[in-house]
């Protein structure tokens, strides 16, 4: 079936610094992929998406390009900060979301 | 507008018992869809609703069970609880049924079983 696999954490970044996260996907069909992210104590919020190849999602700084060929969704930010310590889960959809196992991101100042 | 919104927010029960767990999605939204998030993992299916029929299940055993309500609003039953289901329920609502469709999440119900 679907899945997700999400570079493991957790993730420790000074301010300023470059984030990355790999997240390869495996689906028998062309699902959209999505990038959600959840705050201590909260419930998900979702980050960003994209749904069909080639296509960039972006918001508050991170982006992710959904990769057909190498089935990656990867997120970056160029310059993080400590407001972005979080766990982020990448996950794919067709009609329900399979996530990843998330990878915590801790910024420190 | 409100957005998902999840009761209780805390819950405690001890092994065997019943928990009903309820979810009142974002207005206009039809889709109902339901999530266990064990601690450090990602969150896992279980069901979704659309106007009121199921029409997805994850791999959950029968002592999970879902409705949803005339005003789309959802109930997600657990049985003879264990002490392994102790975890974040999370509750999501989208427009429609559909893959593609965004779903918006609700901040969970936690529930714990001693």
């Amino acid at each position: 079936g679907d899945s997700v696999t999400q570079m493991e954490g957790p993730v420790t970044l000074s301010e300023e610094a470059f984030l990355t996260i790999n997240c390869t996907y495996t689906a028998t069909g062309y699902p959209s992929l999505f990038w959600y992210v959840q705050y201590p104590g909260e419930g998900l919020q979702l980050l960003l998406k994209a749904t069909k190849a080639d296509d960039k999602g972006s918001n508050k700084g991170f982006e992710a390009t959904y990769r057909k060929e190498t089935t990656s969704f990867h997120l970056e930010k160029g310059s993080v900060q400590v407001s972005d310590s979080a766990v982020y889960f990448c996950a794919l959809d067709d009609y329900k979301l399979s996530f990843g196992a998330g990878t915590t991101v801790t910024v420190r100042a | 507008d409100a957005g998902v919104t999840q009761s209780p927010t805390h819950l405690i029960k001890t092994r065997g018992q019943h928990v009903t767990l309820r979810c009142s999605p974002i207005s206009g939204h039809k889709s109902v869809s339901w999530y266990q998030q064990v601690l450090g993992q990602g969150p896992q299916f279980i069901f979704q609703y659309y106007e009121k029929e199921e029409r997805g299940r994850g791999n959950f055993p029968d002592r999970f069970s879902a409705r949803q309500f005339p005003n789309y609003s959802s109930e997600l039953n657990v049985n003879a609880l264990l002490l392994g289901d102790s975890a974040l329920y999370l509750c999501a609502s989208s427009s429609r049924a559909l893959a593609k469709n965004i779903q918006y999440f609700g901040a969970g119900t936690r529930l714990s079983v001693l």
